[in-house]
Formats: C-alpha cells, sequence, structure tokens
C-alpha cells in the first residue's frame, strides 16, 4: 500500500474550515484514497473516499489534484464535535485497512 | 438498526493468561475484521474472517488466533498475554460482495490492560 504522510496536529476555532492535507507520492493507478474519524475510545468512522477530482458528501470535501499525489480532506464550518483524529488511506479496494498516526484536529470554542 | 458490537467493554488480565474479545457484525455484513490500536497509535490489521475462514492476516504472532460463527459473529483469542498486548481491540464489519472495501465499520472496541 502507498505510504501517506500528514501533519501530526493541526488547531482551529469553531465555524472555521479545517483543511487537512495527506501526501501519497507513490500512489498506483488502481488506489483509492479514503478517510477515516476516530473519536476518543470509539472506533473509525468512514468519512470520504474519492480516486480523482472532487467528492463531496455531508460531512466533508475532498480534493485530490491531477497528479493524484496528495489529497486534501476539507471540514466545513467545523464545531467542537468535530474534534478527532482524522486518518488518510491509500490503497485498493484490499481486505485490510493501513492506519498511519492520523492528523489529531483540535477544535477550540 | 444495531451497528458493530463487542463485549467486554474493558478487561484486565495478568501476563500469561489468556483472552477472549467478542464481536457481532452489523445487520447484514458477512467479513468481520480485528484491529489491535496501541495507545496514540492508528489500528492495527490483526486478521480478517469470512465464510468462517481466516481470509487475510497481518503481521501477529500465532498468539492470536481467531474465530468466525456461522451467524457471522467472531472472537479473538490472545494466548500468553504479555504487557504489550494492551490495547483497544478493534472489530470492523463489512458487506457481502464488497470484498475489502474502504467502509468498514467499526465497533466501539474492548480495551484490554494487562498487568
Amino acid at each position: 500500500l502507498a505510504k501517506t504522510t500528514q501533519p501530526i496536529s493541526m488547531d482551529s476555532y469553531e465555524g472555521q474550515e479545517v483543511n487537512i492535507t495527506c501526501s501519497h507520492n507513490n500512489i498506483a493507478t488502481n488506489d483509492y484514497i479514503t478517510w477515516y474519524q476516530q473519536f476518543p475510545s470509539q472506533g473509525p468512522r468512514f468519512i470520504i473516499q474519492g480516486y480523482k477530482t472532487k467528492v463531496t458528501n455531508e460531512v466533508a470535501s475532498l480534493f485530490i489534484p491531477a497528479d493524484r499525489k496528495s489529497s486534501t480532506l476539507s471540514l466545513p464550518r467545523v464545531s467542537l464535535s468535530d474534534t478527532a483524529v482524522y486518518y488518510c488511506l491509500v490503497g485498493v479496494n484490499d481486505y485490510k485497512l493501513s492506519f498511519g498516526a492520523g492528523t489529531t484536529v483540535t477544535v477550540r470554542a | 438498526d444495531a451497528g458493530v458490537t463487542q463485549s467486554p467493554t474493558h478487561l484486565i488480565k495478568t501476563r500469561g493468561q489468556q483472552v477472549t474479545l467478542r464481536c457481532s457484525p452489523k445487520s447484514g455484513h458477512d467479513t468481520v475484521s480485528w484491529y489491535q490500536q496501541a495507545l496514540g497509535q492508528g489500528p492495527q490489521f490483526i486478521f480478517q474472517y469470512y465464510e468462517e475462514e481466516e481470509r487475510q492476516r497481518g503481521n501477529f504472532p500465532d498468539r492470536f488466533s481467531g474465530h468466525q460463527f456461522p451467524n457471522y459473529s467472531s472472537e479473538l483469542n490472545v494466548n500468553a498475554l504479555l504487557l504489550g498486548d494492551s490495547a483497544l481491540y478493534l472489530c470492523a464489519s463489512s458487506r457481502p460482495g464488497s470484498g475489502g472495501t474502504y467502509e468498514q465499520y467499526f465497533g466501539p472496541g474492548t480495551r484490554l490492560t494487562v498487568t
């Protein structure tokens, strides 16, 4: 699976937009990009998945440039409840998920 | 519709003991995966069960074993517990035909403490 690099932590304030960029320089042609969210003492939760360009759902947007060597998860107008760890995963549909350390996002009032 | 459930919530064991953790998948799901999450780290894949067989395994010793029952529920067994086995153990399930789709549904986990 392609290795990913994302910031260890990010701070924000309520109502702001949070953008987390993930680098995956050796992404393969068949790889998808997926993001999970995890709250303390809970299991990860699927947020969004994309292959190229832009994907949007009710929770977030995922921006993928043409070269697909990076991707950006955008969380619009965050609230305190968005404080969590966000994981970027890259790979084809596979039997296992490979998580890195993730990005800890802290939203302050 | 109940999501993925796991039991027990917390567990304290002594080094050398054995432990069994249980997981019931989300309704309609037939594939169960187990992950270990140490404090401050991302989850690490242990193995996955499908049709009562271990389909794929991560880099974990044979002390970690599992089972899947005809109703798709699953157990994770860990023998000869080490202090380093202390972690949150997560179970995840996915839909039929989804194979290894990244949209796996996770349970709340079992917090295992080995003393």
